[in-house]
C-alpha cells in the first residue's frame, strides 16, 4: 500500500500565484515528514522537515495528524521554484519512504 | 554542506557483465548509506541500507545476490550489479547520513546504467 501519496504529477501555475503541493501519508506511529526538491539537472536536496517548523525559500508545510497530511505551500510562486518535489516519510528508522513526486511548473 | 559523490555518472555495459558504482561522502563520515533506484518519471525506491562494517539490509523484493553492496569505510559504499540485464537499466542514487543531524540524508547525483 502506498504510504506516501502525492496525488498530482504536475502542477502548473503562473508567477505570483499561490502554490499547494499535496502530500498524504499512512503511518500509525509518530511520523517524521520531509519535503525534498530536485531542480533541473541537480541532485535531490532537503527543502524542509516538519520538526523544524521553518520556512525555506518561502515554502512552509504543516503536519496535520488528523488529516494525515503534510502539504507544501507558498503564497507567491517564483519561476525559480520550478522543480520536482518529493514528500518523504521517516518511519522511526533512518529509511525514507518517498512519494511519487509532483512537478511544479511556474510560468512567467 | 555535506557532499556525496557517485562514480561513474553514467555507464553502458553488455548484458551478462557486472558493473560497480561507487558512492563517497566527501567531507563527512557516513555512518549509514542508502541505495535507491529510480525509473523514468517515477519515485525513488529504496533498495538497501548499509552501515559501515556490517552487511547491508535489503528491501523486500531486492535480490541480494544481484545487487551486492559493500560499505567498507565511513566514506565509501559500492553497489555492484552482477550479471546485468537490460531490465536492470535504471538511475541509481545513493545517499549518506552522518552523525549530524541523524535523520538528514545527503544525496549523490546519481548513476545512469544502461545495459545493452
Amino acid at each position: 500500500a502506498q504510504r506516501v501519496t502525492q496525488p498530482e504529477k504536475l502542477l502548473s501555475v503562473f508567477k505570483g500565484a499561490p502554490v499547494e503541493l499535496k502530500c498524504n501519508y499512512s503511518y500509525s506511529g509518530s511520523p517524521e515528514l520531509f519535503w525534498y526538491v530536485q531542480y533541473s539537472r541537480q541532485r535531490l536536496q532537503l527543502l524542509l522537515r516538519h520538526i523544524s517548523r521553518e520556512s525555506i525559500k518561502g515554502f512552509t508545510a504543516d503536519l496535520n495528524k488528523g488529516e494525515t497530511s503534510f502539504h507544501l505551500k507558498k503564497p507567491f510562486a517564483q519561476e525559480e521554484d520550478s522543480a520536482m518535489y518529493y514528500c518523504a516519510l521517516n518511519e522511526d528508522t533512518d529509511k525514507l519512504i518517498f512519494g511519487t513526486g509532483t512537478r511544479l511548473q511556474v510560468f512567467p | 554542506g555535506a557532499v556525496v559523490s557517485q562514480h561513474p555518472s553514467w555507464v553502458i555495459c553488455k548484458s551478462g557483465t557486472s558493473v560497480k558504482i561507487e558512492c563517497r561522502s566527501l567531507d563527512f563520515q557516513a555512518t549509514t548509506m542508502f541505495w535507491y533506484r529510480q525509473f523514468p518519471k517515477q519515485s525513488l525506491m529504496l533498495m538497501a541500507t548499509s552501515n559501515e562494517g556490517s552487511k547491508a539490509t535489503y528491501e523486500q523484493g531486492v535480490e541480494k545476490d544481484k545487487f551486492l553492496i559493500n560499505h567498507a569505510s565511513l566514506t565509501l559504499s559500492t553497489l555492484t550489479v552482477t550479471s546485468a540485464h537490460p531490465e536492470d537499466s535504471s538511475f541509481y542514487i545513493c545517499s549518506a547520513s552522518g552523525p549530524f543531524p541523524l535523520d538528514e540524508q545527503f544525496f549523490g547525483p546519481g548513476t545512469r546504467l544502461t545495459v545493452l
